[in-house]
């Protein structure tokens, strides 16, 4: 079956640190450009970032709101992406989708179950 | 930046036809992407590249894009088709989504 599994949600304190982990399952994932994207409770999908495959050099891209915060790494050894966050507010608070780029539509067509981040105190 | 907007919320009854919009500037020169997600289950794709449908999508959705304006057309709409959508498109290439549309289907 192709999937994503996210992992790595909690409860964080603000200005804490936590590291979420994408794993496919079904696809060549080493290929694949991976995007993150969130979504507060009751609220609207936001895009968070992305990181390409190894042919794109492993390029990232951020959103406004986590840029600088925010790191994507990927090792394509263990099949998975990485969201670092850092600096998490209150405002970051939401479950985490990871997503398949799917290049040949330009489309998000794999998406996994999401991992939920409260930051609060 | 770019911005999609869609309607809150879009009401149909059961076997009529259900549209739902998408605003943006020069819309039409970009390609435009439907995601569908459920009371608590994640976004699924339903159309991609303006008109066109995944595997597994049934017949009844379908797509437009001309001018500043998307459509998701849902005909002969069911209750399984009540769900959140969403539209997204690219700004060169950074992904931009639309604030979602709520269909009751009542």
């Amino acid at each position: 079956e192709v999937q994503l599994v996210e992992s790595g949600g909690g409860l964080v304190q603000p200005g804490g640190s936590l590291k979420l982990s994408c794993t496919p399952s079904g696809f060549t994932f080493s290929d694949s450009t991976i995007y993150w994207v969130r979504q507060a409770s009751g609220k609207g999908l936001e895009w968070v970032g992305r990181i390409g495959s190894k042919t794109n050099n492993y390029a990232t891209a951020y959103g406004a709101s986590v840029k600088g915060r925010f790191t994507i790494s990927r090792d394509d050894s263990k099949n998975t992406a990485y969201l670092q966050m850092n600096s998490l507010k209150s405002d970051d608070t939401a479950l985490y989708y990871c997503s398949r780029l799917w290049a040949n539509w330009n489309a998000f067509d794999i998406w996994g179950q999401g991992t939920m981040v409260t930051v609060s105190s | 930046s770019y911005e999609l907007t869609q309607p809150p919320s879009v009401s149909v009854s059961p076997g009529q036809t259900a549209s739902i919009t998408c605003s943006g500037d020069k819309l039409g020169d970009k390609y435009t992407y439907w995601y569908q997600q459920k009371p608590g289950q994640s976004p699924v794709l339903v159309i991609y590249q303006d008109n066109k449908r995944p595997s597994g999508i049934p017949e009844r959705f379908s797509g437009s894009n001309s001018g500043n304006t998307a459509t998701l057309t849902i005909s002969a709409t069911q209750s399984t088709d009540e769900a959140d959508y969403y539209c997204q498109a690219w700004d060169t290439t950074t992904v931009v989504f639309g604030g979602g549309t709520k269909l009751t289907v009542l």
